[in-house]
């Protein structure tokens, strides 16, 4: 079974700073995606930016950008110049290409703003 | 596009009463998921739907719980009798079932409460 791992339960960061969220994961699949996504206090579950496995190019999406290391099965997201709209849980996942389609989540890190 | 859309947004019940969940998917997706929102477990799949046929019902906790997709475009999740510990946010998600698209767009959620 897959499974997904965030090991900081909380993170900080000064506004306009850089910070970098960190996941792990595992499975046997050698092709599967992988997300981000942020849920902020409104509790709605919003994309952050996505990852197909067979792409070697981190994804980029303006201020957000991945680091994807497939042989380490490790999927960081960095947040370059943030902004107090950035405070949120922040929750790493996983989804198969065939067969079940479910995503996996991981715990999720919360991620506070210092202005 | 409205989105997914959850009803209600809000549920306060007393012990052993029913719960009916309820979800409206974007028009023209496939597949339907119903997650669970809570401190302990975090966000965990009860159950989902491709082309309104359960695949997967691994997740569902027990017979209390049952889910149903009548057509294209509704699907409830009932609990009945509801416990206490069934207070969590109830989230409704839809894909549409193409390969390279997958992602999964949430609904806000629904927070239920059993006194």
């Amino acid at each position: 079974a897959q499974t997904v791992t965030q090991s900081q339960p909380e993170m900080s960061v000064q506004e306009a700073e850089t910070v970098t969220l960190s996941c792990t994961y595992d499975t046997s699949e050698s092709d599967y995606y992988l997300f981000w996504y942020k849920q902020p206090p409104s509790r709605q579950m919003i994309l952050v930016i996505r990852q197909e496995a067979y792409k070697q190019q981190n994804a980029t999406e303006n201020r957000f950008s991945v680091n994807f290391q497939k042989a380490a099965k490790s999927f960081s997201l960095k947040i370059s110049d943030s902004q107090l709209g950035d405070a949120a849980m922040y929750f790493c996942a996983y989804r198969a290409t065939e067969g079940n389609e479910k995503l996996t989540f991981g715990t999720g890190t919360r991620l506070t703003i210092i202005p | 596009d409205a989105g997914v859309i959850q009803s209600p947004r809000h549920e306060v019940t007393e012990m052993g009463q029913e719960v009916t969940l309820r979800c409206k998917p974007i028009s023209g997706h496939n597949s339907l998921f119903w997650y669970r929102q809570t401190m302990m477990r975090g966000l965990e799949l009860l159950i989902y739907f491709n082309n309104n046929v359960p695949i997967d019902d691994s997740g569902m906790p027990e017979d209390r719980f049952s889910a149903k997709m009548p057509n294209a475009s509704f699907s409830t999740l009932k609990i009945q009798p509801s416990e206490p510990r069934d207070s969590a946010v109830y989230f409704c998600a839809s894909s549409p079932y193409t390969s390279g698209a997958n992602v999964l767009t949430f609904g806000a959620g629904s927070r239920l409460t059993v006194l």
